[in-house]
């Protein structure tokens, strides 16, 4: 498909494990983001990379939280020793440029029990 | 610190009751104001992006305006398939200028 998708759509894990949110973006999209949306809430800025380089993890809410782009295409979030404050949706989005129109997957509904 | 409010939280229509959504703002230089559309489970899907006030975009029954201060989305003899959360979000010039800032949104229900 031509737009931005995210794996998996659903994740369900027990508080302290590890899991992995995966994005692939539109392809040629140099700049790619993800967002953090509580219930109810604006999505919330995480981190931002440029091609491969991460260029702002400011939004990252601790440092249990992992961006990484090898290759500057696909994209992975990593949470180490999950928290049950980390249940949310984690949403992916990529743009030709910083400031071009964001365009967004359907996210990952992560569920911590 | 870039802010934005978007109101009402909630807003019910009637089919073709037409009414408007307010985003204000608070931006150091605004590089642009961006209007999403989200459904239930999916992901915002972008409507329009605003660069200056005075700029007034158009899709179907939509229509955006932009001011120094907020935005609205007018939204003309809606249908039951509009209805949505409808977010804004601001991009600023300050040290983040690539990072959206976005409302907390307003949940339109449309009733036929």
């Amino acid at each position: 498909g031509a737009g931005v998708s995210q794996s998996p759509r659903y994740k369900v894990a027990k508080r302290g494990q590890d899991v992995a949110l995966r994005c692939d973006p539109i392809s040629g999209h140099v700049s790619l983001f993800w967002y953090q949306q509580a219930l109810g809430q604006g999505p919330e800025f995480l981190t931002y990379f440029q091609n491969e380089a991460q260029l702002d993890k400011s939004g990252l809410p601790s440092d249990r939280f992992f961006a990484e782009r090898p290759e500057g295409s696909v994209s992975t979030l990593k949470i180490q020793r999950t928290q049950q404050e980390d249940s949310a949706v984690y949403l992916c989005a990529s743009s030709l440029t910083g400031d071009q129109p964001q365009h967004f997957g359907d996210g990952t509904r992560l569920s911590i029990l | 610190e870039d802010q934005v409010t978007q109101s009402p939280e909630a807003l019910r229509l009637q089919e073709g009751e037409s009414s408007s959504l307010n985003c204000s703002y608070t931006v150091s230089g605004l590089r642009g104001l961006f209007w999403y559309r989200q459904d239930p489970g999916k992901g915002p899907e972008f409507l329009f992006t605003l660069y200056s006030a005075g700029e007034e975009k158009e899709k179907e029954r939509l229509k955006a305006t932009l001011t120094k201060k907020e935005s609205f989305l007018h939204i003309t003899a809606p249908k039951p398939e509009d209805s949505a959360t409808y977010l804004c979000a601001v991009l600023g010039s300050g040290g983040s200028n690539y990072k959206l800032t976005f409302g907390k949104g307003t949940l339109l229900t449309v009733n036929p």
